[in-house]
């Protein structure tokens, strides 16, 4: 059974520009999350989808937004990059909402 | 709002050693607890949950973890820990909705570095 699968697993992106991270979910699941993970924070929750729909929210700027698609796969935008954006951005699924997730690799993503 | 307080950053220890990682959590509401683990240069692996029914929850390579609710406490256990298992393990809550089910988000603790050392 295929994990969770994060494409790219690293990205370069110069400061302003927008950058797009993708998730494919494990089949079956339907419910797909984001997190950013930095030294600093540490792991912090972005959104979560459900059903195509956006279930909850973190505590981030618009600069910040995702989707989800029918098949489940999801991708997080993010817009006008700055330097504190470099982080490790993690996708992780579940079949339905908090029954424990399953992480993908990650996206390391570095802002110069 | 809900927290998760890892006691220690960083904890040392001798192969075929117990060890106990504590992770305490501050909530107002029921709550599903987890304890994950990542290697470097990967992603999260779910090591144990707690969702209801036995405190007492024994999840993969060895690993177990109690849940005591007076205390607010999901402390991480292992009897005798190999080189294998260094690594930073994260505790991490899932507050419930009143009417049932999950608020899905987790909220993680900083994190705990074990370090097994031969």
């Amino acid at each position: 059974k295929a994990g969770v699968t994060q494409t790219p697993r690293y990205l370069i992106k110069t400061r302003g520009q927008q950058v797009t991270l993708s998730c494919s979910p494990i089949s079956g699941h339907r419910s797909v999350s984001w997190y950013q993970q930095t030294p600093g924070q540490g792991l912090q929750f972005l959104f979560e989808y459900f059903s195509e729909t956006q279930r909850n929210k973190g505590n981030f700027p618009g600069r910040f937004s995702g989707r989800q698609f029918s098949n489940s796969r999801s991708e997080m935008n993010v817009s006008t990059l700055e330097l504190g954006d470099s982080a490790l951005y993690l996708c992780a699924s579940s079949w339905t909402v908090g029954y424990g997730y399953t992480f993908g690799s990650g996206t390391r993503l570095t802002v110069v | 709002a809900q927290s998760v307080t890892q006691l220690d950053s960083q904890v040392p220890v001798f192969e075929e050693a117990p060890v106990e990682l504590r992770c305490n959590y501050s909530s107002s509401v029921s709550v599903y607890l987890f304890w994950y683990v990542q290697y470097p240069n990967q992603g999260l692996q779910l090591l144990l949950k707690y969702l209801s029914g036995s405190t007492l929850v024994k999840g993969i390579n060895g690993f177990e973890a109690e849940f005591n609710k007076s205390q607010t406490s999901f402390h991480l256990r292992k009897p005798s820990v190999h080189i294998s298992d260094t690594a930073e393990y994260f505790c991490a809550v899932s507050e419930l909705r009143f009417y049932g089910g999950s608020q899905g988000n987790l909220i993680f603790g900083k994190g705990t570095k074990l370090s097994v050392k031969p």
